[in-house]
């Protein structure tokens, strides 16, 4: 079965660092750019940027840039999104997500994670 | 960077009745436009891409069409299982920006 499993939920304080993982399974795991999406309470989607795990290339959005660091593992099929100093704002649900390609190019994101829930409170 | 604008934020169907989304962006993304489903407390799904072709597993009410900067996405018989928040993204030139959603109501 094709699938990305993410971590746990965190409860961090602001100021402290942060990394999330999203493990990839049942497929080629370097063939496939992985994607990051926020979803804040109540919120739309915000797509953050995604890495190309064979390399490690990656590109972000002008919006999350310098904020956020994208990495991947390709030893262990793993991709990480991380955080230096947290926000209060940064509290959101954070998706990964697979993007897809077909015979004509890239379909979008076809299999997503379950998310992981980050908190920041003092 | 490509803003994507949905309308209208909140459309109200009937059982059986049709519903049709609008997704605009503000440059041409060609047909690298995808549309998802997203319900309450679970991750959001992918319906359609290439701005008109079923992923896997979507039934056949679900339709799309456009190119350019002007999409639509029509369900054509909703069921109960329909009513949740739809998604507009595009992903041309390396970037994947999202709509800010409709919910689908009854």
């Amino acid at each position: 079965e094709v699938q990305v499993v993410q971590s746990g939920a965190e409860v961090k304080k602001p100021g402290e660092s942060l990394k999330i993982s999203c493990k990839g399974s049942g497929y080629y795991f370097t063939k496939f750019w992985i994607g990051w999406v926020r979803q804040k309470p109540g919120k739309g989607l915000e797509w953050m940027g995604m890495i190309y795990p064979a390399d490690s290339d990656s590109r972000y959005s002008p919006s999350f840039q310098g904020h956020v660091t994208m990495s991947a593992d390709k030893s262990i099929t793993t991709a990480y999104l991380q955080w230096s100093s947290l926000k209060a704002s940064d509290t959101a649900m954070y998706y990964c997500a697979r993007r897809g390609y077909d015979t004509d190019g890239p379909v979008g994101f076809d299999v997503w994670g379950q998310g992981t829930m980050v908190t920041v409170s003092s | 960077e490509i803003l994507m604008t949905q309308s209208p934020p909140t459309v109200s169907v009937s059982p059986g009745e049709r519903a049709t989304l609008s997704c605009r962006a503000s440059e041409s993304v060609s047909t690298n436009l995808a549309w998802y489903q997203q319900k309450p407390g679970q991750a959001p799904r992918l319906l359609i891409y290439g701005a008109s072709t079923r992923a896997t597993g979507i039934p056949a009410r679900f339709s799309a069409s456009g190119s350019g900067t002007e999409f639509t996405l029509t369900i054509s018989s909703l069921q109960s299982e329909d009513y949740a928040v739809y998604y507009c993204q595009q992903y041309d030139n390396w970037s994947g920006t999202f709509g800010q959603g409709t919910k689908v109501e009854i």
